[in-house]
């Protein structure tokens, strides 16, 4: 049983050029979400997705930044003209359900670089 | 907003010693989840904990719930230098998963032979 996967797991990008972070989720898991890292904080929430739809976006900025979770195929998170402040770990998390005790399992993380 | 506060950040201590480390807010929350995350890794899930004043055993880890539901603590016995790593509590608004989880900043925890 593989994992929640994402990749790549470092991304380097100039300011100005545009950012994908993929996530493919547990197998039989459609519930997605994405949150990010900075140095010495905590993980913040940005977004929670099931198949096809967005649920709650209250964290994920309201520019540039976009998310999707395809009928097929792996989560997207985006993030379009990159600036310095988007350095960060991004990391994936998906579940059965939300209902209580519904373990969420984390991957590995992206850790994008803009220079 | 809900916060969550983490204490101590950070924490040294020789092997075998006993620890407690704390996660408070002034928020409830329908449930509290503890992670471990180690460098260059995504958290892994420790333990979940529902109802006020639970409290969850996993080897050597003791995790508690208050009985508000607003703070937790984990004490660890007999610590181990494969206990080193970031603990991390989160609370769950709707009562479970990762559903828009708040994080707290982590207590840096290391363990020395």
């Amino acid at each position: 049983n593989a994992g929640v996967m994402q990749n790549p797991r470092h991304l380097v990008r100039r300011r100005g050029q545009e950012a994908r972070l993929r996530c493919s989720p547990v197998k039989g898991h459609s519930h997605v979400y994405w949150y990010r890292q900075l140095p010495e904080e905590g993980l913040k929430f940005m977004v929670y997705l099931q198949k096809e739809n967005i649920i709650d976006e209250s964290g994920m900025p309201k520019e540039r930044f976009s998310a999707e979770f395809p009928k097929e195929g792996p989560s997207i998170l985006r993030i379009q003209q990159v600036v310095r402040g988007d350095s960060a770990a991004y990391f994936c998390a998906s579940s059965r359900g939300t209902r209580r005790n519904t373990e969420a399992f984390f991957g590995q993380g992206t850790r994008l670089t803009v220079v | 907003t809900q916060l969550l506060e983490q204490s101590p950040q950070f924490l040294s201590i020789q092997e075998g010693e006993n620890l407690t480390v704390y996660c408070n807010s002034s928020s409830v929350f329908s449930s509290l989840q503890w992670y471990r995350q180690e460098p260059g890794e995504g958290p892994v899930l420790l333990v979940t904990v529902v109802t006020g004043g639970e409290v969850k055993k996993l080897k050597r880890l003791t995790f508690q719930f208050g009985d508000a539901r607003k703070d937790s603590s984990l004490h660890i016995t007999a610590a181990q230098p494969g206990d080193t790593g970031l603990y991390l509590c989160a609370g769950g608004a709707s009562g479970g998963g990762a559903d828009g989880l708040t994080f707290g900043k982590g207590t840096h925890l290391i363990i020395q032979p």
